[in-house]
């Protein structure tokens, strides 16, 4: 595809649930960012791939959150337990590479995660 | 810790006129600078970026001015469009380190043009 897309685009879901949100970034982009924005708020770093290695994590909130990337690839981002606070627009990001000019970030649409 | 403050929430402005969006940044390692822009319900969209050993970017309607002794860019947008209407958030990217691919954002600026 063009651009980088997400799925699903909306989820809802109970407390205590696990959920998998999933990012197919644009062909050749070799970086891989997940963000979260919660309501009233900015974006949020989560973790970013180089590749499939994370050399960055953290900015994920807690033990319950996860997130791989295989074949350089796709990547899911999994939130077990899930907490009412853990209710926010999920984004992810990708970019040519790391750094510099490369770092011009595009975004896929977002998950909207609502943890019930 | 914010990092990365757009002290403004919301901005409106008129049609034809300047808009200008304001960011500030505490950490001194920001090497490279970035605007997006975001619609309700869709993802940020890159609009215009600087790297820290340039003062001014410019393309097309959008210039982006960086002050690195004041820790302060900004962006203008000339003339201002209704379809600029969005919020715009700067974001800053660390130089060094395990952290070199991560962007900080700020809060974010709602720009709204009237026409």
């Amino acid at each position: 595809g063009a651009g980088v897309s997400q799925s699903p685009s909306n989820k809802v879901t109970e407390k205590g649930k696990d959920v998998e949100l999933r990012c197919d970034p644009i062909s050749g982009h070799t970086a891989l960012y997940w963000y979260r924005q919660s309501l009233g708020q900015g974006l949020e770093f989560l973790i970013y791939f180089q590749g499939n290695s994370a050399p960055d994590k953290s900015g994920l909130p807690s033990d319950r959150f996860s997130a791989e990337r295989t074949g350089g690839s796709v990547s899911t981002l999994t939130i077990q337990r899930t907490q009412q606070e853990d209710s926010a627009v999920y984004l992810c990001a990708s970019s040519l590479a790391v750094g510099g000019s490369y770092n011009e970030q595009f975004f896929g649409p977002g998950t909207r995660l609502t943890v019930l | 810790d914010q990092q990365v403050k757009q002290n403004s929430p919301s901005l409106s402005v008129q049609e034809g006129r300047i808009s200008i969006l304001n960011c500030d940044y505490t950490n001194s390692m920001f090497d490279y600078f970035l605007w997006y822009k975001k619609y309700p319900a869709e993802g940020p969209t890159f609009l215009i970026s600087i790297s820290s050993i340039k003062d001014k970017n410019e393309d097309g309607r959008f210039t982006v001015f960086l002050n690195k002794s004041a820790k302060h860019l900004s962006l203008h947008i000339v003339p201002s469009q209704p379809g600029d209407s969005a919020v715009y958030f700067c974001a800053a990217l660390n130089a060094g380190g395990t952290s070199y691919g991560k962007l900080t954002f700020g809060q974010g600026t709602i720009l709204t043009v009237h026409p």
